[in-house]
């Protein structure tokens, strides 16, 4: 079966640039997603089809693609930054739904 | 803005049929323009795209999962809802219902119920 692998943690300081990326190897064919979930709550929609941004989300929110890697940028991390962050794609036809095992951001 | 809300047994017993229901309000369940999911996340884990249901009726469902999963919708109560059969104790997780403007991705989430399987 299709997987998307994150690093389980990424931790940065107040003010700092946290990147967290997802691989797969259907991510130059299929967009990637990304969403953040704080502890008790849904997820929340933070990057689409790669690299743009819904509307309410940050600007500090950015995100990219180079081949089978996708990377979601948080630039300025704020403490209220801290969660979980999913990355979800799709198989090469499309048709399934794939997320990733999500990475815990710690902000010190 | 499209609000989703899941009902259902919070304790299920092993073996037997998960039954859930989300209720939308602020949309019409019917219209084209979204799309309707179900996901899953047991305690300290990951997310699972159990699966979706187009407003044709057409479904997708996750391959581990298909073999037990059903997922229906009521239009007259602006409702859809997700059947799992033959449950276990690695089926015990919050499970979301999901409306999405798009295929590929998911903008409206419930707040989640969690659901028990034990005896």
């Amino acid at each position: 079966s299709y997987e998307l692998t994150q690093p389980p943690s990424v931790s940065v300081s107040p003010g700092q640039t946290a990147r967290i990326t997802c691989s797969g190897d259907a991510l130059p064919k299929q967009y990637a997603y990304w969403y953040q979930q704080k502890p008790g709550q849904a997820p929340v929609l933070v990057i689409y089809k790669d690299s743009e941004r819904p509307s309410g989300i940050p600007e500090r929110f950015s995100g990219s693609s180079s081949g089978t890697t996708v990377t979601l940028t948080i630039s300025g991390v704020q403490a209220e930054d801290e969660a979980d962050y999913y990355c979800q794609s799709a198989d090469s036809s499309g048709t399934w739904v794939v997320f990733g095992g999500g990475t815990k951001l710690t902000v010190l | 803005q499209v609000q989703l809300q899941e009902s259902g047994p919070g304790l299920v017993k092993p073996s037997q049929t998960l039954s859930l229901t989300c209720t939308v309000s602020g949309g019409s369940i019917s219209s084209g323009s979204y799309y309707w999911s179900w996901i899953r996340q047991p305690a300290g884990k990951g997310l699972e795209w159990i699966g979706r249901i187009y407003t044709s009726g057409s479904t997708n469902y996750n391959p581990s999962l298909k073999s037990r999963v059903t997922i229906s919708v009521d239009t007259s109560k602006n409702q859809f809802s997700l059947k799992l059969s033959s449950v276990t104790a690695a089926d015990t997780a919050v499970y979301y219902c999901v409306g999405s403007t798009s295929i590929n991705y998911f903008d409206y989430w419930g707040q989640g119920t969690l659901v028990t399987v034990s005896s």
